[in-house]
């Protein structure tokens, strides 16, 4: 059974382009969560989905961030119009349902570099 | 507001001796609480969880850890640290009846093994 699978695991983007990075979850898990992780610092939650819905975005950035979870495919969070300071690593967690015991299972995570 | 703290940025002990690793939260009651670790240019991998009952739980590779009510902690313990320990460790809290499925980390503590 493959674990919470991120793609890609290194990305460069110059200032100004588009970050796309995805995140397939568990076989089974219905529930997706994006963490950022700036250099020297813990996770910071970012967004929480279910698929086809915004559960919690309350971690996003007003702007220039979006994520999604299609009914199919993997979850994508996009960063448009990057910036130095979006340098990072991007983690996403999954869960087979919100049990309300918060137990999530982390991929290798996306690192951006923004140059 | 809900927090979570690791005092201790930096530890270094030697291989074959004990260690124990803290972290506070700051709640009205009783959280979920997870200690994580994460190897360099890793995920993070889950050791141990807390929901309720026992308040000693033991996890993968030796380690375990303490809840303790009054003093709002749960520190990790391993009797006899291994070379392959050194990583950081990642305290993290879920806040019942808060954002679901939104876990807060603390900052980190870096572990090094000397020989």
């Amino acid at each position: 059974n493959a674990g919470v699978m991120q793609n890609p695991r290194h990305l460069v983007r110059r200032r100004g382009q588009e970050a796309r990075l995805r995140c397939s979850p568990m076989k089974g898990h219905s529930h997706v969560y994006w963490y950022r992780q700036l250099p020297e610092e813990g996770l910071k939650f970012m967004v929480y989905l279910q698929k086809e819905n915004i559960i919690d975005e309350s971690g996003m950035p007003k702007e220039r961030f979006s994520a999604e979870f299609p009914k199919e495919g993997p979850s994508i969070l996009r960063i448009q119009q990057v910036v130095r300071g979006d340098s990072a690593a991007y983690f996403c967690a999954s869960s087979p349902s919100f049990q309300g015991d918060y137990e999530q299972y982390f991929g290798p995570g996306t690192r951006l570099t923004v140059t | 507001a809900q927090s979570v703290t690791q005092p201790d940025i930096h530890i270094t002990v030697s291989e074959g001796a004990s260690l124990e690793l803290r972290c506070n939260y700051s709640y009205g009651a009783t959280p979920y609480l997870f200690w994580y670790v994460q190897s360099p240019g890793q995920g993070l991998q889950l050791l141990l969880k807390y929901f309720s009952g026992d308040t000693l739980v033991q996890g993968i590779k030796g380690f375990e850890a303490e809840f303790k009510r009054s003093q709002s902690s749960f520190n990790l313990r391993k009797p006899s640290v291994h070379w392959s320990d050194a990583a950081e460790y990642f305290c993290a809290v879920g806040f019942p009846g808060g954002s679901q499925g939104n876990l807060i980390f603390g900052k980190g503590t870096k572990l090094s093994v000397k020989p």
